[in-house]
């Protein structure tokens, strides 16, 4: 099993750019969350997931779209980027209150 | 909405000695789960131990243990035998009927 599986793993855009970070989880796990870190902030949940067709927004969801078509595939879209949205972002995935499952992360740079 | 407070933003330790990170949550649940990460420079978020609301036992993992005070809605996370390659961030997290919510973290360093 590769678990869950983001990519890029790095990422440099201009403002105004649009792009989609991926998330994939091969676990068949129902719920999916994307998370950003910030220095001094911990993290924080952008957009989850509880099955496929069902998304709800987290504590930091502004800017950010989702869509969850398939079990395995959770994208998260940036539609303009903003020197804000400048993080790390982890997407993660877990069954039920099972222990939750986390990617390499992606660090994204926005100019 | 569940809160997670982690009140240290930095620790240090000697090697081999024993050091406590706390955390406290809110919530008005009666049946969640609780959880340290750790964060090592690698950027990977490795589980370190996992608390079922409803134990009274304390979860303990080799040099790893908890001390869950649910009346009080504390979580402190215990080292024992301090090695280097646990410094790290450590992250307190909670989990009930909503994804999982993150302590701002502790930045622990161990000193040889």
């Amino acid at each position: 099993n590769a678990g869950v599986t983001q990519t890029p793993k790095f990422q440099v855009l201009k403002t105004g750019q649009s792009m989609t970070l991926q998330c994939a989880q091969d676990m068949n796990h129902e719920y999916m969350s994307w998370y950003r870190q910030d220095p001094g902030m911990g993290l924080r949940l952008i957009h989850y997931s509880v099955g496929a067709g069902i998304t709800d927004q987290g504590e930091v969801p502004n800017g950010y779209n989702v869509s969850r078509s398939t079990t395995e595939d959770f994208p998260l879209r940036l539609l303009s980027a903003a020197p804000s949205q400048t993080s790390v972002y982890f997407c993660a995935s877990r069954q039920g209150n099972q222990p939750q499952h986390f990617g390499d992360g992606t660090r994204l740079s926005i100019l | 909405a569940q809160t997670v407070t982690q009140s240290q933003p930095e620790m240090s330790v000697q090697e081999a000695e024993t050091v406590t990170l706390s955390c406290t949550y809110d919530t008005s649940e009666s049946d969640y789960y609780l959880f340290w990460y750790k964060q090592p420079p690698s950027r990977q978020m490795i589980l370190v131990i996992r608390q079922e609301a409803y134990k009274q036992q304390n979860a303990t993992e080799n040099r790893f243990s908890v001390n869950f005070q649910k009346a009080a809605k504390s979580f402190s996370l215990k080292i024992s035998d301090s090695q280097l390659g646990d410094a790290a961030m450590y992250f307190c997290a909670y989990s009930g009927n909503t994804p999982l919510v993150f302590g701002k973290g502790t930045r622990l360093s161990v000193i040889a």
